[in-house]
């Protein structure tokens, strides 16, 4: 199947700082990158849907100016948590849709990166 | 509203078979994924189904029926390693994905 890859796996800051994380497709192109957000022993809620070359669409209850979203590119999308604060202690998910899937819909997950704010 | 229903957990035994069902009411149908997750890790395709019937891929089967909103999962010769949570996830009429809270499936010797 098709790789996402994710980076970092593991970012440890202190509060107030800022975070980047990257989302990479990087054997297909993909127009469409979703981001994810799970808590412990809670679902994976989606925060954010991010399309290439467009301003990103939030889901109800994500502040924009918190988790900034950029897709520059076909293969690459990235998550910047500003200002960081130990409530956003998580685990963010990134997924992408193939262009070679047909529409099917399938997403390929990145492998996740476990944020803790100090 | 949008709604996916899954049990919140099931125990079953090395080597027997486990039925893992979904309902889900959504805005549109775009088809029906599974995917599992081990503990801390992201969640790993298994499934789709867009079309009534049973897709079966080695031990895993899914099955699909549109007309009752209903899924499930099923799995044969289970194994320690298939101990994990399994998600129900509906694609809307956007192509967003509605998840299910998962299954978590524990297997015993």
């Amino acid at each position: 199947g098709a790789v996402v890859s994710q980076h970092p796996s593991w970012v440890i800051c202190k509060s107030g700082t800022s975070v980047k994380i990257e989302c990479r497709s990087l054997d297909f192109q993909a127009t469409t990158m979703f981001w994810y957000r799970q808590f412990p022993k809670q679902s994976l809620m989606l925060m954010a849907t991010s399309n290439e070359g467009s301003k990103a669409t939030y889901e109800q209850g994500v502040e924009k100016d918190k988790f900034l979203i950029n897709h520059a590119s076909l293969t690459l999308s990235t998550l910047t948590v500003t200002s960081a604060h130990p409530e956003d202690s998580s685990f963010y998910i990134c997924s992408a849709r193939s262009l070679a899937g047909g529409d099917t819909g399938e997403l390929f997950f990145g492998e996740g990166s476990r944020l803790t704010v100090l | 509203g949008q709604n996916i229903d899954q049990p919140t957990e099931m125990t079953a035994t090395e080597g027997a078979i486990v039925q893992i069902n979904c309902t889900y009411q959504t805005s549109g149908f775009n088809g029906l994924f599974w995917y599992q997750q081990h503990a801390g890790e992201a969640p790993t395709f298994l499934s789709y189904n867009v079309l009534d019937g049973l897709e079966e891929k080695g031990r895993f089967s899914s099955f699909l029926s549109r007309s009752k909103g209903y899924s499930y999962l099923l799995l044969k010769e289970l194994q320690m390693k298939d101990s994990a949570s399994y998600l129900c996830a509906s694609l809307d009429s956007n192509y967003q994905l509605i998840w299910g809270a998962g299954t978590k499936l524990i297997i015993k010797p």
